[in-house]
């Protein structure tokens, strides 16, 4: 059974600081790996989405990587923002094989403070 | 990409009631993910609503708790049944395009 865990639970940063969020999953054979943003009580905004041949995607301030083989992803966001604060949630797709796909299993999530 | 409706987005219900969570998608879908996100806790996911099929159920979640319905290729509906406090979460609906999730806005429901 894939497992998802997210490494801080929580983080509070001073405004400017770059950081990172750590993603990691017990089975390699995923599909793709998506990483969301979670404003409180709201749905989830898609940030990126990194392909099982891809090893990372940018956009913006956030870069994330994909280490398959050690079931390893990194969220980096440059330059923050009180504007980032939210909870940050990773996610990651079965494999495409049979009735799997789309499923998604997520980790707990890091709440990320940012401070003005 | 994929817009999702999601209604209601928010509602207080007494025990022992039903709530039926209404999701519309903008595009035409094979498969819809129903998720619930209890407090302070991640996304779990409940069932998978195919088009003309009997969904299917996580472990866990029973159809008689968590009855849905898949009229067509845009539309489905979620609904809980005889609540109780414990089925206090947000619950969300959940479309793939192409190769990425989008999710909608989630319902948020308090039992009381």
């Amino acid at each position: 059974k894939q497992e998802v865990t997210q490494i801080p639970a929580a983080l509070s940063v001073p405004e400017g600081e770059n950081l990172v969020l750590n993603c990691s999953f017990t089975d390699s054979a995923i599909y793709n790996l998506q990483w969301f943003r979670q404003d409180p009580g709201k749905g989830l905004t898609s940030l990126l989405l990194i392909q099982s041949s891809q090893r990372e995607q940018t956009s913006g301030r956030l870069n994330a990587s994909l280490d398959k083989s050690s079931g390893r992803s990194t969220l980096y966001i440059a330059a923050s923002q009180p504007g980032d604060s939210a909870t940050y949630l990773c996610a990651v797709f079965l494999d495409a094989g049979g009735t799997s796909y789309g499923k998604l299993t997520f980790g707990q999530g890091t709440i990320l403070t940012v401070h003005p | 990409s994929a817009v999702i409706s999601q209604k209601p987005s928010r509602d207080i219900c007494q025990r022992g009631t039903s709530l039926t969570i209404q999701c519309q998608v903008d595009s035409q879908v094979t498969m819809m993910f129903w998720y619930r996100q209890q407090p302070g806790q991640s996304l779990t996911l409940i069932a998978t609503a195919n088009q003309g099929s009997e969904a299917t159920y996580e472990s866990g979640f029973v159809i008689d708790k968590f009855p849905i319905s898949r009229p067509n290729l845009t539309f489905s509906t979620l609904t809980v049944s005889n609540m109780s406090p414990e089925d206090s979460s947000i619950y969300l609906c959940s479309v793939i395009g192409r190769t990425e999730a989008f999710f909608g806005q989630g319902t948020r429901l308090t039992v009381v």
